[in-house]
């Protein structure tokens, strides 16, 4: 079974423009997480979607969003980037089931860079 | 609010020598789910064990095993037989039992121990 993926792997942006960022789950899985990995914060939550709706959501400016497809993909966009929103944001997927009880599995990550 | 702590950023062992990762957290629940994670220089985060809390018997996995110790809140990793491909960040992660579907459903992260393998 593939794993979770993410697109693109690396990007560079300048500060003030926005980016998207893809995650497609594990087949099966429809919940997709999103987290934030910094060497200052470490790894922080974004959100959280199943079926389409955003279940749960991080201490984030609005700045950030995301959305969730009919087929479990999800993207996440940054609007008006800023130096401090480079980090490796990560997705995870997992079957949603009792809260917690199930595994998250985690994508290689998008490397973002702001200039 | 939970809080998971990693007092050791860096560690570093031989190779086919046991080494032990500690973690603490604090929450008033008593109902959750700790894992620990190895994110290689890859940087793929990749599930290592997982231990429920109401659960008494340790987590294990091959050469991977936990001391879960619920009333001091602790929850060491132990390596045993360290291979070269063990080295990495080791994060520790908890996430809330409780079954509404708010923020407990995030996992809360230790910002890692570097693990070191020598040859």
């Amino acid at each position: 079974k593939a794993g979770v993926t993410q697109t693109p792997r690396y990007l560079i942006k300048t500060r003030g423009q926005q980016v998207t960022l893809s995650c497609s789950p594990i087949s099966g899985h429809r919940s997709v997480s999103w987290y934030q990995q910094t060497p200052g914060q470490g790894l922080q939550f974004l959100f959280e979607y199943f079926s389409e709706t955003q279940r749960n959501k991080g201490n984030f400016p609005g700045r950030f969003s995301g959305r969730q497809f009919s087929n479990s993909r999800s993207e996440m966009n940054v609007s008006t980037l800023e130096l401090g929103d480079s980090a490796l944001y990560l997705c995870a997927s997992s079957f949603f089931v009792i809260a917690g009880k199930e595994t998250q599995y985690f994508g290689p990550g998008t490397r973002l860079l702001v200039l | 609010a939970q809080t998971v702590t990693q007092s050791q950023p860096e560690m570093s062992v031989q190779e086919a020598e046991t080494v032990t990762l500690s973690c603490t957290y604090d929450t008033s629940e008593s109902d959750y789910y700790l894992f620990w994670y190895k994110q290689p220089p890859s940087r793929q985060m990749i599930l290592v064990i997982r231990q429920e809390a109401y659960k008494q018997q340790n987590a294990t996995e091959n050469r991977f095993s936990v001391n879960f110790q619920k009333a001091a809140k602790s929850f060491s990793l132990k390596i045993s037989d360290s291979q070269l491909g063990d080295a990495a960040m080791y994060f520790c992660a908890y996430r809330s039992g409780r079954t509404n579907a708010g923020n407990n459903r995030k996992l809360i992260w230790g910002l890692g121990t570097s693990l070191a393998v020598n040859p």
